[in-house]
Order: structure tokens, then C-alpha cells, then sequence
């Protein structure tokens, strides 16, 4: 069973960093791009950043751009989310999501499974 | 590309049929996605590619929709599908999700 289980949350002061870990495992961890979502308490889900499966392309949501990385080491299947300069508003469970496709030239794709979570507070 | 769900909070009773709405700011073809999620739970696919039923999912769940308007559709609701659900555009970067709609028993 394809599982993912994030680690690394925590509370933070403001302008404080954290590196978000998630662990992958029983899927070929280097075929897939994986993706960070968040919620902030009692809010909805915000996607936060991708990362194909080489590593090589990274796309982030404007509200993080700048500030966050994604990152992956495919020879431990692991993806990274290192957060820098953090804010009151960071605060939120953060999931990984593993992005399967399908389709040939155009790809159609989806987020299947969804880690538990982690949770991240940022406060003084 | 920003999504609109409507409505944002629908009551209803077991054996109900109900109908979530899903607009997109601009044209996504299918590359839309409703996901579903409990209290305290992570988020689970239902929907993908607009109309396909994730493996697993009752078949009372379905999806149709193209472009800019988008409809989930719970044929018959058990007392397992209240829950607070979710669209979801996978056309292009970055990703973005429906605001919700939240689905209360009656």
C-alpha cells in the first residue's frame, strides 16, 4: 500500500525556519511529482508546491515563493519542504501528496494518497 | 485560476440527492478533481479528470463538467458522506482549490 508520512512540524518563532520531511514508500517514488498542501485551522486547503519527479522543476504558490523550497532525494525517497523566514499565517497542517497521471502528451493528474499530516505553528 | 464553489454550506438528510457546484475562473477543460474530507482525517480523492471515480469510491458519487462549470453529485447520501468537500484545478501552476462546501445532516 502506497503510504506517505510527514515529520518535522512543530512551533516556530516568527522569521524562523523548519524542514518539513515526507517519507514515501511501496511506489517508484522518482516517476512521480509530489506536491505540498496546507490548512490553516478551521480554513480550507491551500496548495503550496510541486516538484517533478527528477527534481528538476519546482513551482510554488505566490504566498510562499521566495520563502520555501521544495526539494526531493529520490535515493531515500523523501521530499523536503524547507520553510524560511516563517509567518503567523504559515501556521497550518502541512500534507505531501503524491501526483499520479495518466494520459499520453496531455496528462491528466490527481493527488493519491494524502499524507496525515504535519503541523506547524508559528507564534512568538 | 481561482474556483468558486456554491454553496459553501448545504444541509440535507440521508437518502437525499445533492449537487456541488464548481466554477473556474477561466477555462480548465477536466482537469478537475473533487476530493472529500472528514473531521480530524486527511483529505481522500474522489473525483478526477472531472468524471472519473477513484478506485474505491461508492458509485453514488459522480463528477461531470467541462471548461468553467463543474457538478459533484451524491446520488443517495449515506451517513458517511457528511463531510466538507473540495475542488480541485490540476490544468496548470499553481494548483488552487474550491473554497469548500460543507455538507451537514439535517
Amino acid at each position: 500500500e502506497v503510504q506517505l508520512v510527514e515529520s518535522g512540524g512543530g512551533l516556530v518563532q516568527p522569521g524562523g525556519s523548519l524542514r518539513l520531511s515526507c517519507a514515501a514508500s511501496e511506489f517508484t517514488f522518482n516517476t512521480y511529482a509530489m506536491s505540498w498542501v496546507r490548512q490553516a485551522p478551521g480554513k480550507g486547503l491551500e496548495w503550496v508546491s510541486a516538484i517533478s519527479g527528477s527534481g528538476g522543476n519546482t513551482y510554488y504558490a505566490d504566498s510562499v515563493k521566495g520563502r520555501f523550497t521544495i526539494s526531493r532525494d529520490n535515493s531515500k525517497n523523501t521530499l523536503y519542504l524547507q520553510m524560511n523566514s516563517l509567518r503567523a499565517e504559515d501556521t497550518a497542517l502541512y500534507y505531501c501528496a503524491k501526483a499520479n497521471y495518466y494520459g499520453s502528451g496531455d496528462y491528466y493528474y490527481w493527488f493519491d494518497p494524502w499524507g496525515q499530516g504535519t503541523l506547524v505553528t508559528v507564534s512568538s | 485560476i481561482q474556483l468558486t464553489q456554491s454553496p459553501s454550506f448545504l444541509s440535507a438528510s440521508v437518502g437525499d440527492r445533492v449537487t456541488i457546484t464548481c466554477r473556474a475562473s477561466q477555462g480548465i477543460s477536466s482537469y478537475l478533481a473533487w476530493i472529500q474530507q472528514k473531521p480530524g482525517n486527511a483529505p481522500k480523492l474522489l473525483i478526477y479528470a472531472a468524471s472519473t471515480l477513484q478506485s474505491g469510491v461508492p458509485s453514488r458519487f459522480s463528477g461531470s463538467g467541462s471548461g468553467t462549470e463543474f457538478t459533484l453529485t451524491i446520488s443517495s447520501l449515506q451517513p458517511e458522506d457528511f463531510a466538507t468537500y473540495y475542488c480541485q484545478q490540476l490544468n496548470s501552476y499553481p494548483y488552487s482549490f474550491g473554497q469548500g462546501t460543507k455538507l451537514e445532516l439535517k
